[in-house]
């Protein structure tokens, strides 16, 4: 079975731009969660998709948003960049709702703002 | 709230040296636990996890015991080699909520 697959794998924007980070999930999994890596904040739960609904957020300003399709596939924005936003943004996703099923994590999406 | 504290790294070892990390937890309900390991430029792997009390996870060596009583999930190997060189993170799940992260440990082992 195929892992969790994230695009782009690298990317660069400028300050005040936007951006989109994809993630598909392992085949049958329903549940898509997002988290950001940086060296100072450690790793941080951004949200959660199960079946196109968020089901559960952090603490983070509403500039990122996320959404999930019909096929679990779903999608990070984060709009009007900031220099701290950069980060490796990593997306795990489980079969089912979170408890004890396990997140299998993607390579992740690292994103440089300049 | 819900907390994970790992020891400060980093790590170093000699092959075949024996490994422990320490990962204690806060948590007001029966959390899953869990360790991931990530190598150099790469996402996160699951290493092991055990989902109650008394449980062991085990996997390529490495083994860590859910202990309750200690609030406890200390990552153990007997022989370390140099390809286990990476950043070892602990992590609880409370029930419907979301993973939390420890800081990380970065383990080196040297030949």
């Amino acid at each position: 079975k195929a892992g969790v697959t994230q695009t782009p794998r690298y990317l660069i924007k400028t300050r005040g731009q936007q951006v989109t980070l994809s993630c598909s999930p392992i085949s049958g999994h329903r549940s898509v969660s997002w988290y950001q890596q940086t060296p100072g904040q450690g790793l941080q739960f951004l949200f959660e998709y199960f079946s196109e609904t968020q089901r559960n957020k952090g603490n983070f300003p509403g500039r990122f948003s996320g959404r999930q399709f019909s096929n679990s596939r779903s999608e990070m924005n984060v709009s009007t960049l900031e220099l701290g936003d950069s980060a490796l943004y990593l997306c795990a996703s489980s079969p089912g709702a979170s408890g004890t099923d396990t997140q299998y994590f993607g390579p992740g999406t690292r994103l440089t703002v300049l | 709230g819900d907390s994970v504290t790992q020891m400060e790294g980093p790590v170093t070892l000699s092959e075949e040296a024996f490994l422990t990390i320490n990962c204690t937890y806060t948590a007001t309900g029966y959390p899953s636990l869990f360790w991931y390991v990530q190598y150099p430029g790469e996402g996160l792997q699951l290493l092991l996890k055990a989902t109650k009390a008394d449980d062991k996870g085990s996997n390529k060596g490495f083994e860590a015991t859910y202990r309750k009583e200690t609030t406890s999930f200390h990552l153990e190997k007997g022989s370390v080699q140099v390809s286990d060189s990476a950043v070892y993170f602990c992590a609880l799940f409370p029930p419907l909520d979301k993973l939390i992260f420890g800081t990380g440990t970065r383990l080196q082992v040297f030949p």
